[in-house]
C-alpha cells in the first residue's frame, strides 16, 4: 500500500527545538517529492516547503524560509520538519504530501497527489 | 505579493452544480499555473481531486471537473451530494518550485 506516515503528536514550550517526520512506503520514495503543509486551527492550507529526496535539493516559500528546515534521509525513505525554536504562533495540524511533476517537464513539483494523516504540534508554556 | 483568491463559501442544493473558482489578486490563471484542487472534510487530511488543471485524481467521481473560466481556474461539483460538504482549496503553481495554496471555499449542501 503506497502511504505516508507521520509521527505523532508534539506538545512543546516556547524555545525548545522540534522535528516531526514523514515516512514514505510502498512506492520508489526518490522518484517523488516531499512537501510540507501547516494548517492553523481553524484557518486554510499554507505551501510551506518541498524537498526532493533524489538529491535533497529544498525549496521554501518566503513566509517560511529560515523559520524551518527541511531535510530528508533517503535510506529510510523519511522526511522531517524542524524547528530550532518554537513559538506559539507553531502551533497547526502539519501535513506532509507526496508532490510530483504532472506536467513532466517541470522538473519540480506541481502538485500533490497523498497525503500523511498529519501530526499536530503545540506550543505553549 | 500576489495572493490566491477564492470564494470564501457556496451553498448549493442536492443535486445541484456549483462551480468554485480560483483566481489571482494579480494577473489571470491559465494552465500553466497547473492548477490543483483539494477536498478537505473537518479533522481529516486533505485529498487530491483535479490536478494539472482538469485531469480527475485516482478514484474520483467524475462529477467532479477541472477548467480555466475566464481569468480563473475552477472546479465544478454537477450532482451534489450530501457528503460533498467540505473545505475546498485550490493550489498553483507560482514557478522557481513555488507553489501556493488558495484562501479555501466552504461548500454546504442543503
Amino acid at each position: 500500500e503506497v502511504q505516508l506516515v507521520q509521527s505523532g503528536a508534539e506538545v512543546k514550550k516556547p524555545g525548545e527545538s522540534l522535528e516531526i517526520s514523514c515516512k514514505g512506503s510502498g512506492y520508489t520514495f526518490t522518484d517523488y517529492w516531499i512537501g510540507w503543509v501547516r494548517q492553523m486551527p481553524g484557518k486554510g492550507l499554507e505551501w510551506m516547503g518541498i524537498i526532493y529526496p533524489g538529491d535533497s535539493d529544498a525549496t521554501y516559500s518566503p513566509s517560511f524560509q529560515g523559520q524551518v528546515t527541511i531535510s530528508v534521509d533517503k535510506s529510510i525513505s523519511t522526511a522531517y520538519l524542524q524547528w530550532s525554536s518554537l513559538k506559539a504562533s507553531d502551533t497547526a495540524m502539519y501535513y506532509c504530501a507526496r508532490g510530483y511533476d504532472s506536467s513532466g517537464f517541470l522538473l519540480t513539483s506541481d502538485t500533490f497527489d497523498m497525503w500523511g494523516q498529519g501530526t499536530m504540534v503545540t506550543v505553549s508554556s | 505579493q500576489t495572493v490566491v483568491t477564492q470564494e470564501p463559501s457556496f451553498s448549493v442544493s442536492p443535486g445541484g452544480t456549483v462551480t468554485l473558482t480560483c483566481g489571482l489578486t494579480s494577473g489571470s490563471v491559465s494552465t500553466t499555473y497547473y492548477p490543483s484542487w483539494f477536498q478537505q472534510t473537518p479533522g481529516q487530511a486533505p485529498r487530491t481531486l483535479i490536478y494539472s488543471t482538469n485531469i480527475r485524481s485516482s478514484g474520483v467521481p467524475d462529477r467532479f471537473s477541472g477548467s480555466i473560466l475566464g481569468n480563473k481556474a475552477a472546479l465544478t461539483i454537477t450532482g451534489a451530494q450530501a457528503d460533498d460538504e467540505s473545505d475546498y482549496y485550490c493550489m498553483l503553481y507560482m514557478g522557481s518550485g513555488i507553489e501556493v495554496f488558495g484562501t479555501g471555499t466552504k461548500v454546504t449542501v442543503l
